[in-house]
């Protein structure tokens, strides 16, 4: 069985810059979700999609914004990149929702200079 | 609100001696409470949960975890650390009365073993 796959891996883009993330869910799994990992922030929730509708947002602007699809594959777009918004985006998907086990991708390196 | 305490951002053990790390949650509703595990430049890989039901966990490559409602900890242990145990490790806790809440995380804990 395919784990979360996330693409591309690592990102460099320059600030003003628009990014997109891409993520594809373990099959059979209809929530997927997103987190900012950053070494001062740690791990922050950013967003959950559950068949093709946001079902849970976290506290981030409103640059951040995301879909998902009838596959339930998800993207996470960030627009006007800022120097902040370098991290790590890790997406997870799961059966039902987040508080049930979920199992998480790679992630993607974003680096905004 | 939800949030973890996990104490000690940074644990370092002989190889071969216990491992313990630490976590301290606050849940106003009963928890779910997750410990996963991250390698450098890697995603987070599920190592236990508690969800209801028997209060010590066992999870994988060794480790388990005790959910103590009256001490709100979920601590992690192994009772022999090996070299390959050296990473980050992350306590979590979710709303147990519903499957559709954020994890929320803890700061994490560094392991290092020491051979």
């Amino acid at each position: 069985k395919a784990g979360v796959t996330q693409t591309p891996r690592y990102l460099i883009k320059t600030r003003g810059q628009q990014v997109t993330l891409s993520c594809s869910p373990i099959s059979g799994h209809r929530s997927v979700s997103w987190y900012q990992q950053t070494p001062g922030q740690g791990l922050q929730f950013l967003f959950e999609y559950f068949s093709e509708t946001q079902r849970n947002k976290g506290n981030f602007p409103g640059r951040f914004s995301g879909r998902q699809f009838s596959n339930s594959r998800s993207e996470m777009n960030v627009s006007t990149l800022e120097l902040g918004d370098s991290a790590l985006y890790l997406c997870a998907s799961s059966f039902t929702g987040m508080g049930t086990e979920a199992f998480f991708g790679q992630g993607t390196r974003l680096t905004v200079v | 609100a939800q949030s973890v305490t996990q104490l000690g951002s940074h644990v370092s053990v002989s190889e071969g001696a216990l491992v313990l790390l630490r976590c301290n949650y606050s849940s106003s509703v009963p928890p779910y409470l997750f410990w996963y595990v991250q390698y450098p430049n890697q995603g987070l890989q599920l190592l236990l949960k508690y969800t209801t039901g028997a209060t010590l966990v066992k999870g994988i490559n060794g480790f388990e975890a005790e959910f103590k409602k009256s001490e709100t900890s979920f601590h992690l242990t192994k009772p022999s650390a090996h070299m390959s145990d050296a990473a980050e490790y992350f306590c979590a806790v979710s709303d147990g009365n519903s499957g559709n809440t954020p994890l929320v995380f803890g700061k994490g804990t560094r392991l290092s073993v020491i051979a």
